[in-house]
């Protein structure tokens, strides 16, 4: 039972560099999320996809793109890597995106762009 | 907007001690609210949540917390803490569409 799998785990890129961070989720779950994670500011909310073929910016959009691949993949794009993108990235899941649903992480990917 | 605080940064109690985390939230309805354990280079694991009812929810690893809407609060309690219960704990609060306002995290330390 893997729940919510993210890859990589870890990633050190160039500035200027581009990646995707993968995450895959087998819980049949309609929503998705990506957050990252600062030391000291919790987590911020950078993208999220309400259901299969829809996605909306979260807090901290800029720098970033996402696509919901299909129910299960919801991927995180960095176009142009910053050292302000330096972070610890999880994605999330919950069944309908209601409000009283908990969320169910990934174990992070941690990257780092020198 | 709503909003989370943690007060606290970084808590130490020494092991079979009690402890309270603090959580204060800021929003115009009726909250969802939720505590979660992060152990080192995990995700988020959740420890409980309230969303009606009984004001004093309980969770795993016996966890509680107390809603209180005259303080705006929501802190975690534990009578006894273990030494496996040193992680990061973030409050969190869910209004539409399930997304989530964390708190900025509150980093236990058990001393033996």
């Amino acid at each position: 039972n893997a729940g919510v799998t993210q890859t990589p785990k870890f990633q050190v890129l160039k500035t200027g560099q581009s990646m995707t961070l993968q995450c895959a989720q087998d819980m049949n779950h309609n929503s998705m999320y990506w957050y990252r994670q600062d030391p000291g500011m919790g987590l911020r909310l950078i993208y999220y996809s309400a259901s299969e073929g829809t996605t909306d910016k979260g807090e901290v959009p800029n720098g970033y793109n996402v696509s919901r691949l299909n129910k299960r993949e919801f991927s995180l794009r960095l176009e142009s890597a910053a050292p302000s993108q330096t972070s610890v990235y999880f994605c999330a899941s919950s069944p309908a995106g209601r409000s009283a649903e908990k969320l169910f992480f990934g174990s992070g990917t941690q990257l780092s762009v020198l | 907007a709503q909003s989370v605080t943690q007060p606290d940064i970084h808590i130490t109690v020494s092991e079979g001690a009690s402890l309270e985390l603090r959580c204060n939230y800021s929003y115009g309805a009726t909250p969802y609210l939720f505590w979660y354990v992060q152990s080192p280079g995990q995700g988020l694991q959740l420890l409980l949540k309230y969303f009606s009812g009984d004001t004093l929810v309980q969770g795993i690893k016996g966890f509680e917390a107390e809603f209180k809407r005259s303080q705006s609060s929501f802190n975690l309690r534990k009578p006894s803490v273990h030494w496996s219960d040193a992680a990061e704990y973030f409050c969190a609060l869910n209004t539409n569409a399930g997304k989530s306002t964390f708190g900025d995290g509150t980093t236990l330390t058990v001393k033996p």
